[in-house]
């Protein structure tokens, strides 16, 4: 089975830190992407790759930039987290022919800027 | 418009029950159209999918179906069971600017079935 491994299960960053959540996947999957997660408001795309070094802006992307240098990783960044950025984060992965397969998601990062 | 409107919001059903979770679309440019079921501290996983060229898609206990003049679709669980219990997100997918594709997702239905 494909792992789509989050590197922190909680996290608690102070207002105006710089934050990296950090997401790995272990089945070679070209694309890699994140969402947020907000109650009554589903899920929402910030950034994707669709190649190492490759990315491109989802519907919310202000406030966040995106890293991938390594075809199994994607970060997200957080440039000065602000309280309004207090979230579930989800990354999710998948192969190029994807739709007969999905998307494999993580387990989520919950993210509280206090 | 790339939204995805789901409804309801929430969802209680009785054991054996049928379950109905529904979606709608402006955009027709969306051209597949999956739902994901997710369990409470887990990611959503994938639990079935169809074509706008399909009008209905059976796997189990779980139907997909598909009004394409009507840009609506709908997840139908026959026999809902206390596992069923889940939030359910509808999505569509679309070619992106730069030729990729991504999904957006509805806001989400919370099911309850109780036993």
């Amino acid at each position: 089975d494909v792992k789509v491994t989050q590197s922190s299960r909680y996290l608690v960053k102070r207002t105006g830190e710089k934050v990296f959540l950090e997401c790995v996947q272990d089945m070679d999957h070209e694309n890699m992407f994140w969402y947020r997660q907000d109650p009554g408001l589903g899920l929402r795309l910030i950034y994707f790759s669709y190649d190492v070094k490759m990315k491109e802006k989802g519907d919310i992307p202000e406030g966040y930039s995106v890293s991938r240098e390594k075809k199994e990783r994607f970060s997200l960044i957080l440039e000065s987290a602000s309280t309004n950025q207090t979230s579930m984060y989800l990354c999710a992965s998948s192969l190029v022919g994807w739709q007969n397969y999905g998307y494999t998601f993580g387990s989520g990062t919950r993210l509280t800027v206090v | 418009q790339q939204q995805v409107k789901q409804s309801p919001q929430s969802l209680i059903v009785q054991k054996g029950g049928i379950s109905i979770i529904n979606c709608a679309y402006e955009n027709t440019a969306f051209d597949y159209f999956p739902w994901y079921q997710q369990f409470p501290g887990k990611g959503p996983a994938l639990l079935i999918a169809i074509r706008p060229d399909v009008s209905e898609k059976k796997e189990g206990r779980f139907t997909i179906s598909f009004n394409k003049s009507a840009k609506q679709f709908s997840l139908h669980i026959m026999d809902s069971q206390p596992g069923d219990s889940a939030t359910y997100f509808c999505a569509a997918s679309m070619k992106t600017q730069g030729g990729s594709e991504k999904l957006v997702f509805g806001k989400g239905t919370k099911l309850t079935v109780n036993p």
